[in-house]
C-alpha cells in the first residue's frame, strides 16, 4: 500500500532551536518525495522537493531508502517558519499525489 | 501570475442537498486536480484531468460525487446528495503538465459544513 505517515501532529520549539519534522513513507517503486507548507491564512504550497537536492528557507530534507523516511530538517527554527507541514508522494511519476496527515510547527519566541 | 481561483470559499448545506464547487486554474495549465481534506488529515485527491479527459478518479465516490472540465480549463465538482461525511474543505490544484516535475499549485479551497 502506498502511504506517507508522519508521527507527530504537534512540534514545539525555540526560535533558535533545531528543528525535524518526521516523515515515513510506503511504496514500492522509486519514490518522488515532496514537502508542502501551509502557512497561517495562506495557500498550501510546495517547499522543497527531493529530485532537486536543493535549501529552501534553510530547510533541507534528505531521502534515506532504507529507513523509507524523508525527514524535513532545520538548524535554527524562526517563529516565522511557523506552520503545518506536509509530506506527499508521488507514485509512478503520475503527478497524484498522497499526502501525510501534517504537523503543526509551532516556534516560540 | 494569477492564482487557482475556486468559488464559494464557505458552504453550508443539510444533509441530502446538492451542492457545486467551480475552479479556474492558472492559464495554460494542462492539468487540474480536486482535492478533499477532511479536519486532522491530508488532502487526499479525488480526480485529475488532463486537458478535459479524466487522468485519475479511483478515489472519487461516484455514487454522489462528479466532476467535468468540459472545455480543458475551468472545471466544477458536485456533490449530490450530501452526507455528513463530507464535511471538508475542496481543494483544487492545478500544474502545467501531469508528473512529479511539476508543480502543482493549490487554490484557497472551498469549506463545506454539512449539517
Amino acid at each position: 500500500a502506498q502511504r506517507v505517515t508522519q508521527p507527530e501532529k504537534l512540534l514545539s520549539v525555540f526560535k533558535g532551536a533545531p528543528v525535524e519534522l518526521k516523515c515515513n513513507y510506503s511504496y514500492s517503486g522509486s519514490p518522488e518525495l515532496f514537502w508542502y507548507v501551509q502557512y497561517s491564512r495562506q495557500r498550501l504550497q510546495l517547499l522543497l522537493r527531493h529530485i532537486s537536492r536543493e535549501s529552501i528557507k534553510g530547510f533541507t530534507a534528505d531521502l534515506n531508502k532504507g529507513e523509507t523516511s524523508f525527514h524535513l530538517k532545520k538548524p535554527f527554527a524562526q517563529e516565522e517558519d511557523s506552520a503545518m507541514y506536509y509530506c506527499a508522494l508521488n507514485p509512478s511519476n503520475t503527478g497524484k499525489l498522497i499526502f501525510g496527515q501534517g504537523t503543526t510547527l509551532q516556534v516560540k519566541p | 501570475e494569477a492564482g487557482v481561483a475556486q468559488s464559494p470559499r464557505y458552504k453550508i448545506i443539510e444533509k441530502r442537498q446538492s451542492v457545486a464547487f467551480w475552479c479556474n486554474p492558472i492559464s495554460g495549465h494542462a492539468t487540474l486536480y480536486w482535492y478533499q481534506q477532511i479536519l486532522g488529515q491530508g488532502p487526499k485527491l479525488l480526480i485529475q484531468f488532463q486537458n478535459n479527459g479524466v487522468v485519475d478518479d479511483s478515489q472519487l465516490p461516484k455514487d454522489r460525487f462528479s466532476a467535468e472540465r468540459l472545455k480543458g480549463v475551468d472545471s466544477t465538482l458536485k456533490i449530490q446528495p450530501a452526507k455528513l461525511e463530507d464535511s471538508a474543505v475542496y481543494l483544487c490544484a492545478s500544474s502545467l503538465l501531469a508528473g512529479a516535475y511539476n508543480e502543482q499549485f493549490f487554490g484557497p479551497g472551498t469549506r463545506l459544513t454539512v449539517l
